[in-house]
């Protein structure tokens, strides 16, 4: 079966630190990546996505996350960290072409000021 | 950017009572939307996938004469909770796939569900 994992239920983080949060797939064939952000009581927002490319993602707000095939990987990351930042994380995978993103069970990111 | 409004964003119902929830793509087309339940703190769910003018396909475990969908046109599909129960309560979020895009997926901002 296709599926993400987020091996981490919270990541803390000091303002201006580096962040990472964690994903790691298991798809047949080419995995479509995503991360999405949700703040308390909304829907998600798009972070960014890897479909095909370079490895290296740059998305919305700083976030950027690099997809390792060797590793089964697709890390989040941000080198500066913001307060505003700490929401709940989500790393999806769609294992083909129009079918329904699945979720990993999400991360939360709590930054301190 | 691509825009889905998700309606309502709140909503108390009593037990027994039905509640529809709409999804609208408000400035491209989506063949396909997909309903996720969402717990408290805890991942999204997928219920069913909609496909417009065809009958949505449901996960397994997800009862389809409770979950009503409805993909009535390529900018709307509604899902209605029938005969609601309060283990019912819960956060619904839409997402619709833009058809110029196999991989544009935009979210509804969620509706919250209290079935007293």
């Amino acid at each position: 079966a296709q599926s993400v994992a987020q091996p981490e239920d919270q990541v803390n983080v000091a303002e201006g630190n580096p962040l990472t949060v964690k994903c790691t797939y298991s798809v047949s064939g080419n995995p479509y990546l995503f991360w999405y952000v949700q703040y308390p009581n909304r829907g998600l927002q798009f972070l960014l996505k890897y479909i095909t490319g370079d490895n290296l993602v740059k998305g919305s707000y700083g976030f950027e996350a690099e997809f390792n095939k060797s590793q089964t990987s697709f890390h989040l990351k941000k080198p500066s960290a913001l307060v505003s930042d700490s929401a709940l994380y989500f790393c999806a995978v769609v294992w083909q072409a129009g079918t329904a993103l699945i979720f990993g069970k999400g991360t939360t990111l709590s930054v301190s000021s | 950017g691509a825009v889905v409004s998700q309606h309502p964003s709140r909503v108390i119902c009593k037990s027994g009572t039905s509640v529809k929830i709409e999804c609208r793509s408000l400035d491209f087309q989506a063949t396909t939307m997909f309903w996720y339940r969402q717990f408290p703190k805890q991942s999204l769910m997928l219920m069913a996938t909609s496909n417009e003018g065809s009958k949505a396909t449901y996960e397994q475990g997800v009862e389809k004469d409770k979950f009503l969908i409805n993909h009535a046109s390529l900018t709307l599909s509604t899902l209605t909770v029938t005969s609601a129960h309060p283990e019912d309560s819960s956060f619904y979020i839409c997402s619709a796939r833009e058809d110029s895009s196999n991989y544009g997926y935009t979210f509804g901002s969620g509706t919250r569900l209290t079935v007293v």
